[in-house]
């Protein structure tokens, strides 16, 4: 059964303190592993997608990286506004492009 | 680009009454949508998907008399929520399917949702 593991479940950072999330996956087959960031009350906001092991994507204070078991998103001297949750998805093959979320990872930077 | 709205943001409903919920992909076309819902501190919950011109599938445990869906263009999808119960009061979120290719993974785009209060 395809398994997406989020950890940890919160993370209270200090503003500048850098830090990583982490999420491990069990799938059958992966087409591509995507990273969203949820404010409160609204709908998930594209950051990434991954597609192979090795790859890299950076966007301002955030980079992902990929294994061929797990990603981390790392975020560097965080900001305030970088409070948000975030989540990881999976697509599998023959999923017709259906994701596998993890539960997210709550973020909270304090200044 | 790659822009999902939703109509309304917010509803306020009687019990029994029917609510249609909009999705719209703005800038792109897409084939494919899909209807989540979520609870509070909870992850998104996959309730159906949507093809255009086509039947919706629907995930385990959804009701497809209750949540019916319309894919009637390669733009808009909409869910009805029929003889809405307190019960069905949640975050509903669409999203909208990007296609990269057959061999790339597609990105799913997400509208703003819509929070439905059943009173």
């Amino acid at each position: 059964e395809d398994q997406v593991t989020q950890s940890p479940e919160a993370l209270r950072l200090q503003e500048g303190e850098s830090s990583s999330l982490n999420c491990s996956y069990t799938v059958s087959g992966l087409r591509g592993l995507f990273w969203y960031r949820q404010d409160p009350g609204k709908g998930p906001e594209f950051l990434f997608t991954l597609y192979s092991a090795g790859e890299e994507k950076e966007k301002e204070r955030l980079k992902a990286t990929l294994t061929k078991k797990e990603s981390f998103l790392h975020i560097t001297a965080p900001k305030p506004e970088d409070s948000a949750t975030y989540l990881c998805a999976v697509q599998v093959s023959d999923s017709w492009g259906k994701f596998q979320f993890g539960a997210g990872t709550q973020v909270v930077v304090t200044p | 680009g790659a822009v999902v709205s939703q109509h309304p943001s917010w509803v306020i409903c009687k019990s029994g009454t029917s609510v249609k919920i909009e999705c719209r992909s703005l800038d792109f076309q897409a084939t494919t949508m899909f209807w989540y819902r979520q609870f509070p501190k909870q992850s998104l919950m996959l309730m159906a998907t949507s093809n255009e011109g086509s039947k919706a599938t629907y995930e385990q445990g959804v009701e497809k008399d209750k949540f019916l869906i319309n894919h009637a263009s390669l733009t808009l999808s909409t869910l009805t929520v029929t003889s809405a119960h307190p019960e069905d009061s949640s975050f509903y979120i669409c999203s909208a399917l990007g296609e990269r290719g057959a061999n790339v993974a597609d990105t799913q785009y997400f509208g703003p949702g819509t929070r439905l209060t059943v009173l």
